[in-house]
């Protein structure tokens, strides 16, 4: 079974401040890990993914196996970062994307 | 064209109306989904279409039903929905080379009453 937990419902920081999305997994093979983000009425997108290790809006996110984590950081917060982020685990076979219940991010000004 | 679409936008149905969602894309993707999302949770995997073939039911009730007529279309055929039913229904299609890069459609917003 597959399964992503994201501790934080929700999350606020301040405008310039760090601020990290934390994603725990439980799977047995070799997941492939990926960030999705819900802006304010807009869809659902992809954000980023481990196997590129790229950073996208100045976020990344790294794959430690060990701890079973994904966690989402940047250094520098935005207003414009405001969403939902949703993590979410594919397994090795197969389309099923498993998707964690979601932090709502609030950054202040 | 690299968007989905979907239609209606909104629609309401009371628990004996026979309805249908349209999902749309025009990317080439081969493989096509039907998530549920209720407020403040993420979206639920209904079903999975890959090169117009059924590949995952999710133990969906036979109340939902789904087909996908071409490669670009999606549709969900709705019939004697409950009011529990009633949440965001969304539609995704990706490459099958590249099946977590999904492509969301803004989605259907289901009232049943």
């Amino acid at each position: 079974a597959q399964r992503v937990t994201q501790p934080e419902k929700l999350l606020s920081v301040f405008k310039g401040a760090p601020v990290e999305l934390k994603c725990n997994y439980s799977y047995s093979g070799s997941p492939e890990l990926f960030w999705y983000v819900q802006y304010s009425r807009q869809r659902l997108q992809l954000l980023l993914r481990h196997i590129s290790r790229e950073s996208i809006k100045g976020f990344t996110a790294d794959l430690n196996k060990g701890e079973t984590s994904f966690h989402l950081k940047k250094p520098f917060a935005q207003e414009e970062d405001s969403a939902m982020y949703y993590c979410a685990l594919r397994g090795t076979s197969g389309s099923r994307l498993t998707f964690g219940e979601g932090t709502q991010l609030t950054v202040n000004p | 064209d690299t968007e989905v679409t979907q239609t209606p936008k909104h629609l309401v149905m009371g628990m004996t109306n026979k309805k249908s969602l349209k999902c749309e894309q025009h990317m080439g993707h081969r493989a096509m989904y039907w998530y549920k999302q209720k407020a403040k949770k993420p979206p639920e995997l209904m079903f999975v279409y890959s090169y117009e073939k059924l590949s995952i039911n999710e133990s969906v009730p036979s109340r939902f039903s789904p087909e996908c007529p071409n490669s670009s279309l999606l549709n969900l055929h709705l019939h004697a929905l409950q009011p529990e039913d009633s949440a965001l229904y969304l539609c995704a299609s990706s490459r099958p080379d590249t099946l977590y890069e999904q492509y969301f459609g803004p989605g259907t917003r289901l009232t049943v009453t």
